[in-house]
């Protein structure tokens, strides 16, 4: 149950894209397709943006998108606001009804 | 609206207990597999445990394993971490969390969370 490799951080400028990497091996991001993606803003509750790698929930900008390539999976945010820096988690379902997330990139927005 | 509201945290010594609680609110509570969450000071969100819709079912991550127990009331809407011999790297905001269901079927992640509740292991 090691947590998946995130960059520690990224940054982009306002209406650019940035992508942040998120990588396991094959017991959990390689061998499922239930990756999910949070944000969160120190200090409050982590917000839920994709689900199954590539999936919004209602609500969730589209600007948002999630992606998976073998044991590495990914995150896009397009056309960055400032409202969009935070930190963001990555988890991935690691079979046996465990998980395990990501340690976690810090977007900032220039 | 949706609210989940966790409670409980505080100092606890070395080898002491602590019991969570977390109160659910705006959904139907008992359609739910619920997760509990927690964040090291300064690390990422680490996985601690799930308990089933019908609490059947519970699993842990494996540091936590023999130490916590996760348990629910559907009748009260609530969640539960019953915490013992906590050690010092338990120290963390711990998080309630929902499973993720949409009218068609429910999915591998965490959809609404609380602001969580700080417990500190120390002497």
């Amino acid at each position: 149950q090691s947590a998946l490799t995130q960059p520690r951080s990224v940054s982009g400028s306002p209406g650019q894209s940035v992508t942040i990497s998120c990588t396991g091996t094959s017991s959990d991001v390689g061998g499922y397709n239930y990756v999910s993606w949070y944000q969160h803003h120190p200090g409050k509750a982590p917000k839920f943006m994709i689900y199954d790698v590539d999936k919004r929930p209602s609500g969730v900008p589209d600007r948002f998108s999630g992606s998976k390539s073998g044991n590495t999976a990914s995150l896009t945010v397009s056309g960055l606001q400032a409202e969009d820096e935070a930190d963001y988690y990555c988890c991935s379902y690691a079979g046996s009804y465990t998980w395990v997330f990501g340690g976690g990139t810090k977007l900032t927005v220039l | 609206e949706v609210q989940v509201v966790e409670s409980g945290g505080g100092l606890v010594q070395p080898g002491g207990s602590l019991r969570l609680s977390c109160a659910a609110s705006g959904f139907t509570f008992r359609r739910y597999w619920m997760r509990w969450v927690r964040q090291a000071p300064g690390k990422g969100l680490e996985w601690v445990a799930n308990i089933k819709q019908d609490g059947s079912e519970k699993y842990y991550v494996d540091s936590v394993k023999g130490r916590f127990t996760i348990s629910r009331d559907n009748a009260k809407n609530s969640l539960y971490l019953q915490m013992d011999n906590l050690r010092a790297d338990d120290t963390a905001v711990y998080y309630c969390a929902t499973g993720y269901c949409d009218s068609n079927d429910c999915y591998y992640a965490f959809e609404h969370w609380g602001q969580g509740t700080l417990v500190t292991v120390s002497s």
